[in-house]
Formats: structure tokens, sequence, C-alpha cells
């Protein structure tokens, strides 16, 4: 079965930074684009970014509004695909999920609450 | 950037009804177009990928179809367990996604 686990949110404050991690079990990891969306409460489905496979060439794409304070990183070895976001506001408070792009497959959900 | 319109953003329905929600590309995206079903405090669910192929589990009364800029969800006949929020999304390279669709019981 594929499934995706993420884990790291929580409460941090304005200015702040946070590494979510997202774990991949039941699929070929290293195979897989792994792609990172968010979602506002309230609010509809917004994408991040992704990180290609190898295979693919292994780069980033993000959206525009996600570029200077977002990265994706991934360990292939681990399982892992990690999502660090720097100079936290609050307009960053969101579920933040992680996605294998072609399966369409995605985790429970990790929360990030940014405020003072 | 390719924006995704979706309409309607709300929708009454009843059970038993068949249901058409659009989404409308900027620009041709050929037919790299996936469709999501969403219910309270979950994450989404692909329903459809490709435009027109239903993802494995979902029943056959989810189909989609068109191709370029237009786009259709349709459900032939509303069940209870279908009352949800439904996104387009455009993907590939970069991914966009629509607005939503709440499908509230009539």
């Amino acid at each position: 079965e594929v499934q995706l686990v993420e884990s790291g949110g929580g409460l941090v404050k304005p200015g702040g930074s946070l590494r979510l991690s997202c774990a991949g079990s039941g699929f070929i990891f290293s195979d897989a684009w792994m792609t990172w969306v968010r979602q506002a409460p309230g609010k509809e489905l917004e994408w991040v970014g992704h990180f290609k496979s190898k295979i693919d060439g292994g780069t980033t794409e993000y959206a525009t509004p996600m570029k200077d304070r977002f990265t994706i990183s991934r360990d292939d070895s681990e399982n892992m695909v990690y999502l660090q976001i720097n100079s936290l506001k609050m307009e960053d408070t969101a579920v933040y999920y992680c996605v294998t792009s072609s399966m369409g497959v995605w985790g429970q959900g990790t929360v990030v609450t940014v405020s003072s | 950037d390719i924006q995704m319109t979706q309409s309607p953003s709300s929708l009454s329905a009843s059970v038993g009804d068949r249901v058409t929600i659009t989404c409308r590309a900027s620009q041709g995206i050929r037919n790299d177009l996936a469709w999501y079903q969403q219910k309270p405090g979950k994450a989404p669910k692909r329903l459809i990928y490709g435009a027109s192929t239903l993802q494995d589990g979902v029943p056959s009364r989810f189909s989609g179809s068109g191709s370029g800029t237009e786009f259709t969800l349709t459900i032939s006949s509303l069940q209870s367990e279908d009352f949800a929020t439904y996104y387009c999304l455009r993907d590939g390279s970069f991914w966009t996604f629509g607005q939503g669709t709440k499908l509230e019981v009539e």
C-alpha cells in the first residue's frame, strides 16, 4: 500500500523557520516526483512545489509566491522528502500535504500555525 | 501563469441527481487535468487523472471529459457520500488548482 506520513508541524512565531518531513512507503520512492501542497483554514488548495525524480532531472520547481522562502529537498536512501520554510508569516498557517505526483496519493497532512 | 477557473463555486443537489462541474484553463493544457474530492478534515482524494481516466477504486458514476481549455467532471447519480468539495488540478510541471466547488445537499 502506498503511504505518505508527514511530520514536523507545530506552532511557530513569525519570522521563525520550520522543516517538515514526509516519509514514503509502498512504492519506488526514487522514481517519484514528490510534491508539497498546502491549504490555509477554510481556503482552497495551493501548490507549493515539487522535487522531480533523479531520472527526470532531479530538479525542483516552485509556485511563484513560494520561490523565496520555501525549499524542497529529498533523501531517496531514506524515502524522505522535506519542506524547509524560512521567515514564516502568519499567512503560512495551513495544513501542509505531501503528495506523490503521478499516483495522486496524499499524506494526512501536518498543521503549521504561525502566531505570536 | 496558467489560471484554472472552476464553476460553480457551490452547488445544491439531491441524491440521484446528475451533477456537472466545469473547469476552464486560461490556455491550452492538453489533458493535464485531474479532479479531486475533499471531505472536511481529510486529505483530498484523486478521482480522475489525464482528464478522463478513472482512479482505481473510484465508482464509475464519476467521469471526466475535455481537453485543451475546457473540462468537466460529471457525477451521473449522486450518492450521499458524494457531498464534498471538488477541485480541478492542472498538473504536469507546474500545478494550479481550481478554486473548488462545494457540493451540498439541497
